[in-house]
């Protein structure tokens, strides 16, 4: 399994979009539908964003969508807003040995 | 809907033991995976391994391997993490965590438990 590697901030003022991406850095990184992004606030437990690479979870805003091209998985975060600060994870699972691995995790920051 | 509630902060010495443990409630215990991950201060998270009830045998992050046990108490279903050889850069927050939505998603989580290592 690869490492996967995220950038460490981004920022975006209101309403703006953003783009956080989360690339494999070997050949045969696995499935990228298996692909899971978290959001954390500090002191908190992450809490699933994203699953399977495009999927969300009941009641997870529409503003966060899945992408998936390549050897890069993405998260997009539309119409940004105040209470999305916070730091962003992807994940990646290999089901055939029971595993997952995580970036290292995205700052966001609301300007 | 599962809960998972873990134990409580620790503080422990240098080369001595931590066991963590995470008691679920809501599901069918055994044939859940529940992983352990963890997160030093101002870290990212890293995963540190998985057991399945029903499947015994656990699976550990090769960065862990001979130092992490992972076990499970069906009886009361419970998950543990028993980390060893305590350094300080193991203080850490620890999280088990368990899949929802699809095998490949860690849905649920604890609330975390804070291991500081210090002398």
């Amino acid at each position: 399994q690869s490492a996967l590697t995220q950038p460490a901030s981004v920022s975006g003022s209101p309403g703006q979009s953003i783009t956080i991406s989360c690339t494999g850095t070997s050949s045969g990184v696995g499935s990228y539908n298996l692909v899971s992004w978290y959001q954390q606030y500090p002191g908190k437990a992450p809490k699933l964003i994203i699953y399977e690479g495009t999927k969300r979870p009941s009641g997870v805003s529409n503003r966060f969508s899945g992408s998936n091209s390549g050897n890069t998985a993405s998260l997009t975060i539309s119409g940004l807003q105040a209470e999305d600060e916070g730091d962003y994870y992807c994940c990646s699972y290999a089901g055939s040995n029971i595993n997952w691995m995580f970036g290292g995790g995205t700052k966001l920051t609301v300007l | 809907q599962v809960q998972l509630v873990q134990s409580g902060a620790e503080v422990k010495k240098p080369g001595s033991s931590v066991k963590v443990s995470c008691k679920a409630s809501g599901g069918t215990f055994s044939n859940y995976a529940f992983s352990w991950v963890r997160q030093a201060p101002g870290q990212g998270l890293e995963w540190m391994g998985v057991i399945i009830p029903i499947i015994p045998t656990p699976n550990y992050a090769q960065k862990f391997q001979g130092r992490v046990t992972i076990t499970a108490d069906e009886s009361r279903a419970t998950v543990y993490m028993e980390l060893s050889g305590l350094r300080s850069d193991d203080t850490a927050v620890y999280y088990c965590a368990s899949p929802r939505y699809s095998s490949s998603s860690l849905g649920y989580w604890g609330q975390g438990s804070l291991v500081t290592v210090s002398s």
